[in-house]
């Protein structure tokens, strides 16, 4: 069975820190995609970034970053330099080739100014 | 380019009255998903659409939920009767839909808030 686990349930970090938001994985897949959104206060889920299981490099996208292990099975997600429009749930989600995706149960990230 | 259009954004009803929500996917996306996610968790997903059929309902609670897709590009998701439990928040998504690949992005609406007193 898939699973997708955020032991993060809320943060709260000042602005400009660092935050690293966790993200667990268990598949018995070998193909399957890794994804982050994000949930501002307006409710509409925004897609940040999609991983297949054969690509590992780290990726990083202005000031976010994404670490994907597949030896520890996790996907975590960086924002460098915070800022108060950060403040927002974060969900990981996985999906296998029939396009299923399961999401975790979000972090709350607060952003204080 | 458009995104995934929901509506209505608000809605509040009795228990065991009826509802239904709309969702107009991203133009060219055959595929449609509903999701509820309930406060505090993450999506769950309902039904799964290719085009007008379907392709997987095992969590749609097909007593009191039912979906369509009629002509395989707006969809309607109805409640009827609703139950307490259904408060929730309804997301509709759309993606490519060529499996696996890089088409199998998820775009998500903004939702529909259910109330149900």
């Amino acid at each position: 069975a898939q699973k997708v686990t955020q032991a993060q349930t809320e943060i709260s970090v000042v602005e400009k820190e660092d935050v690293t938001l966790d993200c667990v994985y268990e598949t018995r897949d070998t193909t399957y995609y890794l994804f982050w959104y994000k949930q501002p206060p307006s409710g509409e889920l925004v897609f940040l970034i999609r991983r297949n299981s054969f690509d590992e490099q780290n990726e990083i996208s202005g000031r976010y970053s994404w670490n994907f292990q597949k030896s520890t099975s996790s996907f975590n997600f960086t924002i460098t330099a915070s800022q108060v429009v950060d403040s927002a749930v974060y969900f990981c989600a996985l999906s296998n080739e029939d396009d299923k995706i399961i999401f975790g149960k979000g972090t709350r990230l607060h952003i204080l100014p | 380019e458009a995104g995934v259009a929901q509506s209505p954004r608000y809605k509040i009803i009795e228990k065991r009255q009826s509802v239904a929500f709309w969702c107009n996917p991203i133009s060219g996306h055959a595929t449609l998903y509903w999701y509820q996610q309930i406060l505090g968790q993450g999506p769950k997903l309902l039904i799964q659409f290719q085009n007008n059929g379907v392709v997987d309902d095992s969590q749609l609670p097909k007593d009191r939920f039912s979906a369509e897709r009629l002509k395989g590009v707006d969809s309607t998701l109805k409640i009827q009767p609703a139950k307490l439990e259904d408060s929730a928040v309804y997301l509709c998504a759309s993606s490519l839909g060529l499996r696996g690949g890089a088409k199998n992005i998820q775009y998500f609406g903004a939702g529909t808030r259910l109330s149900v007193l």
